[in-house]
């Protein structure tokens, strides 16, 4: 079973469409997050979710909107996509039972803005 | 706010060891951790030090020295699967902030 999957994997649309990810964690967790991984291969964090409710939103344009309808899901909206947009978006989710918050991480979804 | 330094390369031999050192800058430090990811794939977390000192997992070791801001990944007996990105990252609140990672290369 796939702990932490999303969809889709890879994404390719052009300027100032919309588009959304899925995220589905299986894992129990009661965090979620989403990193953005651009080109150079530098991991940020975008948001972080605790049981539905956001905790932090790291200075991310508002184009980004992302929605919890449960606790095993937390789904990216992107408005009017840019070319800076094209990176790949990784989901992860962790624990707060643990101490080193491991955090599990999707696949990945690439996404290309043409 | 915070930062993390680590090398952006570095190249070793299969067969042998390799070090790779992290600093950090933040504030509210709750444990250094480090994530493996190979090209096309995920992170995956490797090792969590919440005290100073060695951690060890196999052929993989993590140090911490919360007095230095400064801790190390160090691979044994390098294979070539070991090929793939490195990263620090530290835990703060409820998140962790990333470095940028080391590209780290093996040679056969």
């Amino acid at each position: 079973d796939t702990a932490v999957s999303q969809t889709p994997k890879y994404l390719v649309t052009q300027m100032g469409n919309d588009k959304s990810i899925k995220c589905e964690q299986n894992l129990g967790h009661d965090t979620m997050y989403w990193y953005k991984q651009d080109s150079k291969k530098f991991l940020k964090i975008m948001f972080s979710y605790n049981n539905k409710e956001l905790i932090i939103n790291e200075t991310v344009p508002n184009r980004f909107s992302p929605k919890s309808p449960d606790k095993a899901h937390l789904n990216l909206h992107i408005n009017s996509l840019e070319l800076g947009d094209s990176a790949v978006y990784f989901c992860a989710s962790s624990s707060r039972d643990t101490l080193d918050n491991e955090q599990f991480f999707g696949p990945g979804t690439r996404l290309t803005v043409l | 706010g915070q930062s993390l330094e680590q090398p952006s390369e570095v190249t070793a031999v299969e067969g042998a060891i390799v070090q790779i050192n992290c600093t950090y800058q933040t504030s509210g430090f709750y444990g250094l951790s480090w994530y493996q990811q190979h090209d096309g794939g995920a992170p995956t977390f490797l090792s969590y030090n919440a005290l100073d000192g060695l951690e060890e997992t196999g052929r993989f070791s993590s140090f911490l020295s919360r007095s230095d801001s400064y801790g190390y990944l160090l691979l044994q007996e390098l294979q070539m699967k070991d090929s793939a990105s490195y990263f620090c990252a530290v835990g703060r609140d409820d998140k962790i902030i990333f470095g940028k990672g080391t590209r780290l290369h093996i040679l056969p």
